[in-house]
């Protein structure tokens, strides 16, 4: 059974940083692409940043660009969100999602059960 | 950056009824438009790509169709389960953007 589980988030204040962690299970990690999507709560979906097969490209939001940074460890099997420079905006559930199917298909299914992250002084 | 833009925001339906959601898209996306499900409390879930495939696991009662700029999800029997936010999200043009969601709730 393929499986994402989240850990880290949390508080953090303004200007500060945090980080969100995934690890993956139940499938050939290294072989595809992942994905950050934010969800503000009570609001709808945004996708924030996607990291290729084998860590070939990395790609943002024009809203984070610069101050977060994604990486994956496929020895580990894992996945992270380094958020820098954090700005009340960025108060949302993160979620990361495997690449559905084969190829580079940008649909994003199965997703990790989210992680809230909040940022307040 | 394409925009989604679903109606209704909410649709209050009974058990047994059939439930027909829209996204229209600010330009083009050809077929490239997937809708998830998700539940209050949970992650989304893939239920639509490609306009009309069905993911894996999916029940039969839902189905997608349109292309281009607007596209529907038709839920044939709405099941107790059923009742969630939908959202579309398409791939077509960088960044991968979603609409703002449908309601469907209990009458």
């Amino acid at each position: 059974e393929v499986q994402l589980v989240q850990s880290g988030g949390g508080v953090g204040q303004p200007g500060g940083s945090l980080r969100v962690s995934c690890a993956a299970s139940g499938f050939s990690f290294n072989a595809y692409a992942m994905h950050w999507v934010r969800q503000a709560p009570g609001k709808g979906l945004e996708w924030v940043s996607v990291i290729g097969a084998d860590g070939s490209g990395a790609y943002y939001a024009r809203s984070v660009k610069g101050r977060f940074t994604i990486s994956r460890d496929d020895s580990k099997n894992s996945l992270y969100l380094q958020m820098n420079s954090l700005r009340i905006e960025d108060t949302a559930f993160y979620y990361c999602a495997k690449e559905f199917g084969s190829g580079s298909s940008s649909w994003f299914d199965p997703w990790g059960q989210g992680t809230l992250v909040t940022v307040s002084s | 950056e394409i925009v989604l833009t679903q109606s209704p925001a909410t649709l209050s339906l009974s058990p047994g009824e059939r439930a027909t959601l829209s996204c229209r898209a600010s330009q083009s996306v050809s077929r490239d438009l997937a809708w998830y499900q998700q539940k209050p409390g949970q992650a989304p879930r893939l239920l639509i790509y490609d306009a009309s495939n069905r993911a894996t696991g999916i029940p039969a009662r839902f189905s997608g169709s349109g292309s281009g700029t607007d596209f529907t999800l038709t839920i044939s029997s709405l099941e107790p389960e059923d009742f969630a936010v939908y959202y579309c999200q398409q791939r077509s043009n960088w960044p991968p953007t979603f609409g703002q969601g449908t309601k469907v709730e209990i009458k």
